[in-house]
């Protein structure tokens, strides 16, 4: 069975820094996806970045990067210029090729806060 | 695109009742799935539908949790004989054919079982 591991329950940032948060994962399979999901306090999750994992260039999307190292089974978010909007659980999550009959299977999370 | 809708956002009910959610998918997604999420954690998966056939469910989901989906369209969970423990947060998230393993969640049905 794959498992996600964000060993970071909680992470603060200064607003227009730069705050990298942390998953790493298991599984046997050598394809697969990534995403960092985003979800506010009491809204709804919102997918913020997807990775495939045949793919050696790193996902990109505004300012959210990841640093994908497949080897070493790790996937980090970077968050550049942080702003006020950006405060959530950020979930790690995994998902095997075409989707798969088990879902996602998610990182216990990491609440990030943005200090202004 | 309307987005995931589910229906009702809140429900607190007595422990021993039944309790039925609804979930709206993105029109012309095939693919429904549940999940849980309880305080501190991020979703576990409860069970899955392609169009209208329930094609997976977790052994977290015991004989008191059903769900279906009629037509593949809408789908509704139903959890019987409610337990303290069922008090959670239910998620709904729907992906499309072209892209499978893409997700988009509703906003979730919080339970309170009192």
């Amino acid at each position: 069975a794959q498992t996600v591991t964000q060993s970071q329950p909680e992470m603060s940032v200064q607003e227009a820094e730069t705050v990298t948060l942390s998953c790493t994962y298991d599984t046997s399979e050598s394809d697969y996806y990534l995403f960092w999901y985003k979800q506010p306090p009491s809204r709804q999750m919102i997918l913020v970045i997807r990775q495939e994992a045949y793919k050696q260039q790193n996902a990109t999307e505004n300012r959210f990067s990841v640093n994908f190292q497949k080897a070493a089974k790790s996937f980090s978010l970077k968050i550049s210029d942080s702003q006020l909007g950006d405060a959530a659980m950020y979930f790690c999550a995994y998902s095997p090729p075409g989707g798969g009959a088990d879902g996602l299977t998610f990182g216990k999370g990491t609440h990030l806060i943005i200090q202004p | 695109d309307t987005g995931v809708s589910q229906d009702p956002r809140h429900k607190i009910t007595k422990r021993g009742q039944n309790v039925t959610f609804r979930c709206d998918p993105i029109s012309e997604h095939n693919r429904l799935y549940w999940y849980r999420q309880t305080l501190g954690q991020g979703p576990e998966f409860l069970t899955y539908f392609q169009n209208e056939a329930q094609l997976e469910k977790s052994r977290l989901l015991s004989d008191r949790f059903s769900a279906e989906r009629p037509k593949g369209s809408f789908s509704t969970l139903e959890i019987q004989r409610t337990e303290q423990g069922d008090s959670a947060m239910y998620l709904c998230a729907s992906s499309p054919r072209q892209v499978p393993y893409e997700q988009y969640f509703g906003p979730g049905t919080r339970l309170t079982v009192t």
